[in-house]
């Protein structure tokens, strides 16, 4: 299985202020995935990331609040933009497997907002 | 079309007993249904998963049973132990589609009493 490090693991952040997260992969991979964990909810996919493109965005989350770097194909950052307390979750990376089995995740960053 | 339903949202067990989740998915297209287990404060670890061309699929203490025609698949955790004390999500996807775009359930909520 990929071996994902995300940066930061936890951070604490005051309302209107912006926090980007990193994501590396001990492998090349073509795409990678950031989820969002509402507080004792389930996971949902904020947007793909292709090396070399623009991210393809879900219905409910946009660019300007969320903005993706994909670099190079082992690395990705996720910018939580103008940051209110609704934006507390847990953010998620997640990638593929080579060998074919799906979605590896980090161990995510849980961010609360004041 | 693309909701997954998960029951129940929590689960109380003895040490010992069997522990049983199941989920059910209402889009056709959906050709692969993983399980996720979740410890507090890390990220949803791939548990194990199955293909719609076969019903049932065992590793170890984790069976996956597959009902094609009911659209409905289930985790069952033998001889349950403290240690299965996690969160436990399900989700749907296609295989073949590009991203890894997995629909999950709301998750259940694991307690093996010792």
């Amino acid at each position: 299985s990929a071996v994902i490090s995300q940066k930061p693991s936890r951070d604490i952040c005051q309302r209107g202020t912006s926090l980007t997260i990193q994501c590396q992969v001990d492998s090349q991979v073509t795409m990678m995935f950031w989820y969002r964990q509402q507080p004792g909810q389930s996971l949902t996919l904020i947007a793909t990331a292709n090396q070399g493109s623009e991210a393809t965005y879900e219905s409910g989350f946009v660019i300007d609040k969320f903005p993706i770097s994909r670099p190079n194909l082992t690395f990705s950052t996720l910018t939580v933009s103008n940051m209110s307390p609704e934006d507390s979750s847990i953010y998620l990376c997640s990638v593929d497997s080579r060998r074919g089995e799906k979605l590896f995740f980090g161990s995510g960053t849980q961010l609360s907002v004041l | 079309q693309q909701q997954v339903k998960q029951s129940p949202q929590s689960l109380i067990v003895q040490k010992g007993g069997i522990s049983i989740i199941n989920c059910a998915y209402e889009n056709t297209a959906f050709d692969y249904f993983p399980w996720y287990q979740q410890f507090p404060g890390k990220g949803p670890a791939l548990l194990i998963a199955i293909r719609p061309d076969v019903s049932e699929k065992k590793e170890g203490r984790f069976t996956i049973s597959f009902n094609k025609s009911a659209k409905q698949f289930s985790l069952h955790i033998m001889d349950s132990q403290p240690g299965d004390s996690a969160t436990y999500f399900c989700a749907a996807g296609g295989w073949e589609t590009s991203g890894s775009r997995l629909t999950f359930g709301e998750g259940t909520q694991l307690t093996v009493n010792p």
